[in-house]
């Protein structure tokens, strides 16, 4: 166990259905972050929380909606996605928001499928 | 962008050390190297990170030039369970920094 998880770990929806996805860290870190990853392609960075506020979000489209209610919890709310939405969305947190010392520690992900 | 280049794939053979190169030729002064790795459909792991000198731990040494641009990841004996796409990140310790993924190099460790 990596100190950060990440519930479900698969997921098929419809694209007119609401679900979210969870993250939890048991670390004391102070930042979390959203990564997509998509068939052979990198990870692309979606969204930075600090102490529970957003501070960065990378152009993602508003059908992602991000929650911090606390700084060990993190969601991804997911609604009318599209198939091209289908990917490994990864969870990732680290000490602060700065790769620090020993950079960030990730979930094992959520693997999302859209039909 | 990321800022470095590394092969896409490379072979080692069971116990051979397995040496991974990564060229990033426009680092600069205050930037680190970072390596991750990331075995078939789970979150990437930290490996080890160094700034100037070289650098070991329990899992790899990390082997900078020193111009600082380019370094080799060294895996001394390679397991089947090191299998996996390493991907080398450079980047400050700034909180205005963030880890950016490039390609990475698919590693496939044979028995």
């Amino acid at each position: 166990e990596t100190g950060v998880t990440q519930t479900p770990r698969h997921l098929v929806m419809g694209m007119t259905n609401k679900k979210s996805l969870k993250c939890e860290q048991h670390l004391g870190h102070n930042a979390m972050y959203w990564y997509k990853q998509s068939a052979k392609k990198p990870l692309e960075l979606m969204f930075v929380y600090s102490l529970e506020e957003r501070v960065e979000n990378n152009s993602v489209p508003s059908r992602f909606s991000p929650e911090c209610p606390n700084s060990s919890h993190l969601f991804l709310h997911l609604h009318t996605l599209q198939p091209e939405d289908s990917a490994l969305y990864l969870c990732a947190s680290s000490q602060e928001v700065a790769i620090a010392n020993y950079g960030y520690t990730f979930g094992s992900g959520t693997r999302l499928t859209v039909v | 962008d990321a800022k470095t280049t590394q092969p896409p794939s490379m072979d080692c053979a069971e116990g051979r050390a397995a040496n991974l190169p990564c060229n990033h030729s426009t680092i600069s002064g205050n930037e680190y190297v970072y390596w991750y790795r990331q075995i078939h459909s789970q979150g990437p792991q930290y490996i080890i990170h160094g700034l100037k000198n070289n650098e070991t731990n329990e899992m790899a040494s990390l082997i900078i030039t020193e111009d600082r641009k380019s370094s080799t990841l060294i895996l001394p004996h390679a397991t089947l369970r090191d299998t996996a796409v390493y991907y080398c990140i450079v980047s400050t310790s700034y909180n205005t920094d963030k880890l950016i993924f490039g390609t990475g190099t698919r590693l496939q460790v044979f028995p």
